[in-house]
């Protein structure tokens, strides 16, 4: 069965500092990967989706993510967190192209002033 | 990207009574449709899962009977809480795919509170 794991339930970063969010998955075949963020109350935002190619992804705000297929991980990363990057980040896999996705847990990021 | 918009926002409604989300892709044909459930502080959870003119299939544990799934046309999809209790308070998400896209494109969610 698929199955998505985000090992850091609460990450706390300084303005300023970078930052690393980890993903594994589980999946069969080729997966595809996707990272959102989602702040408190709201709906989900896109920042990156890896389907095939290059794996190293950039996405919005700075974000960027790496496809390791060795390790089936799927790290998020910007080099430089801002205030506004507080937030609850998912990352999610789709499931046999079926469009149905399976999420991690989530990670809670706070930035220190 | 495609657009999903999902209605209402917010919803409150007493116990016992009935409440419909809808989830519409403004842009593109959607000929599936998923609602997701999150609870505070936790992952989203898929619920069902949408095709246009066919029956929703729901994921293992989902009452079928409790939370209705309508997806009558390739731009509407329809979630009703039958007979809502406390305990069905959440947020509510939509995803829609299709229109030749590569990805679902997801709804700004539904906050439901039951008093």
């Amino acid at each position: 069965a698929q199955s998505v794991t985000q090992p850091d339930i609460h990450i706390t970063v300084s303005e300023g500092a970078s930052l690393e969010l980890r993903c594994n998955y589980s999946y069969g075949a080729t997966p595809y990967l996707f990272w959102y963020v989602q702040s408190p109350g709201q709906g989900l935002q896109l920042l990156l989706k890896y389907f095939s190619g290059d794996t190293l992804v950039q996405g919005i705000k700075g974000f960027e993510a790496e496809f390791k297929r060795s390790q089936s991980s799927f790290n998020l990363r910007k080099p430089s967190v801002h205030w506004s990057d507080a937030a609850e980040y998912f990352c999610a896999v789709a499931a046999g192209g079926t469009y149905k996705y399976i999420f991690g847990t989530g990670t809670r990021l706070k930035v220190l002033a | 990207g495609a657009v999903v918009s999902q209605h209402p926002s917010w919803v409150i409604c007493k116990s016992g009574t009935s409440v419909k989300i809808e989830c519409r892709s403004l842009d593109f044909q959607a000929t599936t449709m998923f609602w997701y459930r999150q609870f505070p502080k936790q992952s989203l959870m898929l619920m069902a899962t949408s095709n246009e003119g066919s029956k929703a299939t729901y994921e293992q544990g989902v009452e079928k009977d409790k939370f209705l799934i309508n997806h009558a046309s390739l731009t509407l999809s329809t979630l009703t809480v039958t007979s809502a209790h406390p305990e069905d308070s959440s947020f509510y998400i939509c995803s829609a795919q299709g229109g030749g896209n590569t990805e679902a494109f997801f709804g700004q969610g539904t906050r439901l509170t039951v008093v």
